[in-house]
């Protein structure tokens, strides 16, 4: 079946630091992967997608790239800030019709100043 | 464009009772999505509905149960609630999944 596996949390980092959060999936064939952001008191946020192998998905500095060879897609972010503090959540859609994604356990993330 | 609304945002409900979450997609989207987030398990998969019929359907009770209008927007609906169905219930849509979903605020449940 889909599952997702996800880096536990949380994390806390230093402003300007480095940020990996480690992601792989079990899926057949090749799904589409996603990473969700959630603020506190809000919805999810689509923060990028890959839907092929290499794919890189990128935005506001975050990059994570679709690797079939590992079933991996590991979150990154050269230089973090205060207002990235917030949980992220890796997910999967299958390559089947069904418009459902599987998500991974989510990981917080807290960036002091 | 208007993203996808979700009322109410904060619900307060007896066991026993029944509830009704409502979700508008954005507009064009036919595909709505709902799921259910708890500390304990996550975020969970309910149901889909496209063009007012459910097209696939998560692990829950027959407690849960949804349903799509012409014009897309959605509502689920809880009976018989229990402790245990206290969560935030986010509503997605999409126009194609691969291309990712846009979610709602979502709308927490509390039952005591």
């Amino acid at each position: 079946g889909n599952s997702v596996t996800q880096m536990e949390g949380p994390v806390t980092l230093s402003e300007e630091a480095f940020l990996t959060i480690n992601c792989t999936y079990t899926a057949t064939g090749y799904p589409s992967l996603f990473w969700y952001v959630q603020y506190p008191g809000e919805g999810l946020q689509l923060l990028l997608k890959a839907t092929k192998a290499d794919d890189k998905g990128s935005n506001k500095g975050f990059e994570a790239t679709y690797r079939k060879e590992t079933t991996s897609f590991h979150l990154e972010k050269g230089s973090v800030q205060v207002s990235d503090s917030a949980v992220y959540f890796c997910a999967l859609k299958d390559q089947t019709g069904a418009n459902n994604l599987f998500f991974g356990t989510g990981t917080r993330l807290t960036v002091i100043p | 464009k208007a993203g996808v609304t979700q009322t109410p945002r904060y619900l307060i409900k007896t066991r026993g009772q029944q509830v009704t979450l409502s979700c508008s997609p954005i507009s064009g989207h036919r595909s709505v999505s709902w799921y259910q987030q708890t500390p304990g398990q996550g975020l969970q998969f309910l149901f889909e509905y496209f063009s007012e019929t459910q097209r696939n359907k998560g692990n829950f009770p027959g407690r849960f149960s949804g349903r799509q209008f012409s014009n897309s927007r959605s509502e689920m609906n809880v009976s018989t609630l229990e402790l245990g169905d206290s969560a935030l219930y986010l509503c997605a849509s999409t126009l194609s999944g691969e291309y990712g979903y846009t979610f709602g605020s979502g709308t927490r449940l509390t039952v005591v």
